[in-house]
């Protein structure tokens, strides 16, 4: 079973719909992230957590929000979707001890039509 | 600003050759950690290797190395005895964690290896 699991792993929405992208792990990590991926850019840092009562906004938080339920579970929120929100998103998870490397998930294709 | 930066966008190589992917970064903070990951075509990211700022010696891991160049800010990638399996984007990154935490991934490299 994977380590980090992501649903749905594809999704099409139309503008002005409310959207979740949920995110589960069992590798007992404390750190959680939420990054989107589009062509060109790279990968860029939406949200992190780095435990159940602690959220931070990263690098492009406008029009996102998170919730993190429980230490496995962190959700990603478009209150109301639009199209230049398309993109690849992924969740990653990261021990506070070590090398701070980061293990994904497979990824959620949204399209916002 | 920190900033992450790959000035190759795409690269090709024999099977079974040696290839070096360039990254140079930019930052004002001394402690630091730079990774690269790999993007195959299923879109799983999966952590190629991985190097702590203050060490000088160059992280190794089978087939792939780095060559840390702290003063020149630079972390180039190595691989070598090219596989097929190889092919994918690969991404530099590093992490800072006094003060704001910041991971700043570079836009990528996309490799094919050659049959």
């Amino acid at each position: 079973d994977a380590d980090v699991t992501q649903t749905p792993r594809n999704r099409i929405t139309k503008t002005g719909k409310r959207i979740m992208l949920e995110c589960s792990q069992t590798k007992g990590h404390d750190r959680m992230y939420w990054y989107r991926q589009d062509p060109g850019l790279g990968l860029r840092l939406i949200y992190y957590s780095f435990d159940v009562k602690d959220i931070n906004k990263g690098e492009i938080s406008d029009g996102y929000s998170v919730s993190r339920q429980a230490q496995a579970k962190f959700s990603l929120s478009l209150e109301s979707a639009i199209p230049n929100q398309t993109a690849l998103y992924f969740c990653a998870t990261s021990s506070a001890r070590g090398y701070h490397e980061q293990y994904f998930g497979p990824g959620t294709r949204l399209t916002v039509t | 600003a920190q900033t992450v930066t790959q000035s190759q966008p795409e690269m090709s190589v024999q099977e079974a050759e040696t290839v070096t992917l360039s990254c140079t970064y930019d930052t004002s903070e001394n402690n630091y950690y730079l990774f690269w990951y790999k993007q195959p075509p299923s879109r799983q990211m999966i952590l190629v290797i991985r190097q702590e700022a203050y060490k000088q010696q160059n992280a190794t891991e089978n087939r792939f190395s780095v060559n840390f160049q702290k003063a020149a800010k630079s972390f180039s990638l190595k691989i070598s005895d090219s596989q097929l399996g190889d092919t994918a984007m690969y991404f530099c990154a590093f992490s800072i964690h006094s003060g704001t935490y910041k991971y700043i991934f570079g836009t990528g490299t996309r490799l094919k290896v050659l049959a």
